[in-house]
């Protein structure tokens, strides 16, 4: 079956202009994780989805940032007014049921601020 | 931070070696996964630990966790330069539904 898609895999854009990256999980995942991974390092939580629930939004770095998951599928991160600091790359996962199932990540979106 | 911390950073290894890497974390868990990570890729599941389970074992791979030192550890044996690739683990802390996930060992495997 098909696996965590995310799309784009890269986008360049402008500091001060909006983002706004999709992650479609694998079909029948009730979870789904955002992270950002900057180079070389490891991964930072952002923001968690887990059913009908209110999201855990508890990594979110500023509010510049949010995310919506749609129909208890697709999801899409939004960043308004980027800035460089903002430059990543963003993963997507999702489990089965929660943090005690193995996560599914996608190959993420690289994105650079100019 | 409740982030784990691997250990060695980078390893580099002969294939057919063994290598064996170190996980450190701060809270008390419900389990521990590692996962690995071809440059450029997601990251893939590897291997789930239970906080009640001691070792396990999946093919090549063998992982210890001792609560008590609130440590892990990876060993992947007859390496091959597939396994070349960033080997992360992650913590399910028993409080929140955030995972928290290591700054990863670097692992090449020369053929």
């Amino acid at each position: 079956g098909a696996g965590v898609s995310q799309s784009p895999s890269n986008k360049v854009t402008e500091k001060g202009k909006d983002v706004e990256l999709r992650c479609d999980p694998i079909s029948g995942h009730t979870a789904l994780y955002w992270y950002r991974q900057s180079l070389g390092q490891g991964l930072e939580f952002l923001i968690y989805f887990q059913g009908n629930s209110a999201p855990d939004k508890s990594g979110l770095p500023s509010d510049r940032f949010s995310a919506e998951r749609t129909g208890g599928s697709v999801s899409t991160l939004t960043i308004q007014r980027t800035q460089q600091e903002d430059s990543a790359v963003y993963l997507c996962a999702s489990s089965l049921t929660g943090v005690e199932q193995p996560q599914h990540f996608g190959d993420g979106t690289r994105l650079s601020i100019l | 931070s409740q982030q784990g911390e691997e250990d060695p950073q980078a390893l580099s290894i002969q294939e057919g070696e063994n290598a064996t890497m170190n996980c450190s974390y701060k809270t008390s868990i419900n389990n521990l996964q590692w996962y690995r990570q071809n440059s450029g890729r997601g990251l893939v599941h590897l291997i789930l630990i239970r906080s009640n389970e001691r070792e396990k074992h999946s093919g090549r791979l063998r992982v210890t966790l001792d609560t008590s030192k609130k440590s892990s550890s990876l060993l992947i044996t007859a390496s091959r330069a597939a396994d070349t690739a960033s080997y992360f683990c992650a913590t399910d802390p028993n409080t929140g539904n955030q995972f928290y996930f290591g700054t990863g060992t670097s692992l090449t495997v020369i053929p």
